[in-house]
């Protein structure tokens, strides 16, 4: 199956700086989607990205889809920016399960 | 719009009784997914449902645990007999085939 490998495991950020999550997969997929988890649980859709850029907010993203990687941008960081963020991916003609990679999990310190 | 709901929230079991985890898909959405997830790591798939069909359960342990997704009503993971091992939040997805959206979990605890 899909490998769906996550950097850096750990993050922790003062408030007000930008950081980059890293998610790189083994194989071509047509979904990639980015998710927060919240400290209460909660999984947070944040994009939709199989391929190029996004943006929404103070969030970010881009999926080079050739070269099998996703990168999740957080720029000005907030305490309310804290959680698990998770990378996963699916191939749609597949029936689009998605594979999770092991998570970021950050930490923004006021 | 309602998003995916999820019931009960929080389940407790004892050993050896039985589990039943609720999930209503997001409105127009026909494709259902349960995913498992254990604590400190990411979520694991477990079985895919379209209405009255069981597409995909790869994921799924092939004793104790069986899903339905009824012509009418939620879906529905069931999970027999369970184990302390068993302890874990449990997430559904629905989808109308590309992206997939969540539920709010049911942590299921089992003493």
């Amino acid at each position: 199956g899909i490998q769906v490998e996550q950097s850096p495991p750990d993050l922790i950020l003062q408030e007000g700086a930008n950081s980059t999550l890293r998610c790189n997969f083994s194989d071509s997929v047509n979904n990639l989607q980015w998710f927060h988890q919240n400290p209460w649980g909660q999984l947070i859709n944040l994009f939709y990205i199989p391929s190029g850029t996004k943006q929404n907010g103070r969030l970010s993203a881009t999926t080079v889809a050739t070269e099998r990687y996703s990168l999740l941008y957080i720029s000005s960081s907030q305490t309310t920016d804290s959680g698990v963020y998770f990378c996963a991916v699916g191939l749609n003609n597949a029936g689009n399960m998605l594979t999770f990679g092991g998570g970021t999990r950050l930490m923004v310190k006021p | 719009n309602a998003g995916v709901m999820q019931n009960p929230r929080h389940l407790v079991r004892r050993r050896g009784q039985e589990a039943r985890l609720r999930c209503s898909p997001m409105k127009g959405h026909s494709h259902v997914y349960w995913y498992r997830q254990l604590p400190e790591e990411g979520l694991k798939f477990m079985v895919y449902l379209q209405k009255e069909n069981i597409i995909d359960e790869s994921g799924m342990p092939k004793e104790r645990f069986s899903a339905e997704f009824p012509k009418e009503g939620p879906s529905i993971l069931r999970i027999q007999q369970v184990v302390r091992g068993d302890s874990a939040a449990y997430f559904c997805a629905s989808s109308r085939g590309t992206e997939a959206f969540f539920g709010q979990g049911t942590r299921l605890t089992v003493v």
